[in-house]
């Protein structure tokens, strides 16, 4: 059961809007602790997506944008290519245990 | 251009040792914080803890402390992530990063490829 809670699986057309939800609670994303997101393409390591909420690292797409709100975070992936294809992590900050870094489960990506 | 390579998979028996490595390329080792993550199989990351080779300030998720040990040789810019006594639960993917903080707004901005460990009688 991981602390931040995201749905296993999203899918969407070529072209179309998918978001991704990031939920946590009052000791991690509700206590303002910066998210961050991460693109895990098949057999790979993982690539930083997002970081500090709404930034992307030089040679991201924007076609990527991060945002957040309250005790929750969402990732938007517009004009969806087969490339997206992919496992999606956000991932915080929590004051509850020891100040933990810690992840979501992750959310399967299929391009439809 | 930050680059992690680490060391190559590994085939142990419950209750043996390991020790992982990672070596950092093409930036100031000592000035970025090094961490690990496990990837069991077919499942998502946990972040195992985070070391700083500047001063080996060292912290760890309270699921991996007294579990594993991270530490470092500065002078061969090399991360490590080892165990004493390996169960088959420890079979995983583990992966090492750098961050810029160890703190509340840190994340994993480089990656290395992962070491995949079996742990199997």
């Amino acid at each position: 059961q991981s602390v931040l809670t995201q749905p296993p699986s999203v899918s969407g057309a070529p072209g179309q809007r998918v978001s991704i939800s990031c939920t946590g609670s009052s000791s991690n994303i509700g206590a303002d602790y910066d998210v961050h997101w991460y693109q895990q393409l098949p057999g790979t390591a993982p690539k930083l997506l997002i970081f500090g909420d709404t930034n992307r690292p030089s040679g991201v797409p924007d076609r990527f944008s991060g945002s957040k709100s309250g005790t929750s975070a969402s990732l938007a992936i517009t004009g969806l290519q087969a490339e997206d294809e992919a496992d999606y992590f956000c991932q915080s900050y929590d004051s509850s245990l020891s100040g933990s870094w810690v992840f979501g489960g992750g959310t399967r990506l299929t391009v439809l | 251009e930050v680059h992690l390579v680490q060391s190559g998979a590994a085939v142990k028996k419950p209750g043996e040792s390991l020790k992982i490595s990672c070596k950092g390329f093409g930036y100031r080792f000592t000035s970025y914080w090094i961490g690990w993550v496990r990837q069991m199989p077919g499942k998502g990351l946990e972040w195992m803890g985070i070391i700083y080779p500047g001063d080996s300030d060292t912290r760890y998720s309270p699921s991996f402390q007294g579990q594993v040990t991270i530490s470092v040789d500065k002078s061969i810019s090399t991360a490590y992530l080892q165990w004493s006594s390996l169960k088959a639960s420890d079979t995983a993917l583990y992966y090492c990063a750098t961050a810029d903080s160890g703190g509340n707004s840190g994340y994993f901005d480089s990656w290395g490829q992962g070491t995949l460990v079996t742990v199997s009688s």
